[in-house]
């Protein structure tokens, strides 16, 4: 299986500052078919289910906040907010979707500090 | 409105079983693949199952593969999750999820249900 891992495992940003949450997966999610790369950011807040950020490692979903940025290629991604909101306050995670085994990183806790 | 909504949890013994049902609406549900994730209490998320938008491709985790089943029926709208020889650590929150592609299993999850709480203890 392809191993999800996240850093750090938490953080706290003054609200206005940016937060970056970094993700690497064990073998390249990069499909040269295509060039496109199998990786999605989920945002979770208490009692919700996930909700989707971006898929293809850096495509926004629509209607999600546009201060929400995903980056990286091959097994090093990167998913940036740029300008922490207390909406924001929340864990995220990043998803493979490279291998029908899919699986998740462990999660970041994002806090005000 | 895309909508999922889980049923089917509860209390239940080690050793037992229990059908998870996840009704779908506001989209063509014979068009898109169908994914089974669950969450301990307190802890992080993990894929269970996958379905293709035919049945013709079914995937699971070592975790679960000979006891859960999944399965879909594309007339009624409907994905579920048979779950036998239940154990302590299948307690979970169960989300179905939609895998909006369109083609083929490996997309991303999108939208997620609310989830169905598992709790297995005796």
């Amino acid at each position: 299986d392809i191993v999800m891992t996240q850093s750090p495992d938490s953080l706290a940003v003054s609200l206005g500052e940016r937060a970056t949450i970094n993700c690497k997966s064990s073998q390249s999610v990069l499909y040269s078919s295509n060039n496109k790369n199998y990786l999605a950011w989920y945002q979770q807040k208490p009692g919700q289910p996930p909700k989707l950020l971006i898929y293809w490692a850096s495509t926004r979903e629509s209607g999600v906040p546009d201060r929400f940025s995903g980056s990286g290629s091959g097994t090093d991604f990167t998913l940036t907010i740029s300008s922490l909101q207390a909406e924001d306050v929340a864990v995220y995670y990043c998803q493979q979707y490279y291998s029908t085994r899919f699986t998740f990183g462990p999660g970041t806790k994002v806090d005000i500090k | 409105e895309v909508q999922l909504v889980e049923s089917g949890g509860g209390l239940v013994k080690p050793g037992g079983s229990l059908r998870l049902s996840c009704a779908a609406s506001g989209f063509t549900f014979s068009s898109y693949s169908m994914n089974w994730v669950r969450q301990a209490p307190g802890k992080g998320l993990e894929w269970v199952s996958s379905i293709s938008s035919s049945s013709s491709y079914i995937y699971y985790a070592d975790s679960v593969k000979g006891r859960f089943t999944i399965s879909r029926d594309n007339a009624k709208n409907s994905l579920y999750l048979q779950m036998n020889s239940l154990r302590a650590e299948d307690t979970a929150v169960y989300y179905c999820a939609r895998g909006p592609c369109q083609t083929g299993t490996l997309c991303w999850f999108d939208p997620w249900g609310q989830g169905t709480l598992v709790t297995v203890s005796s």
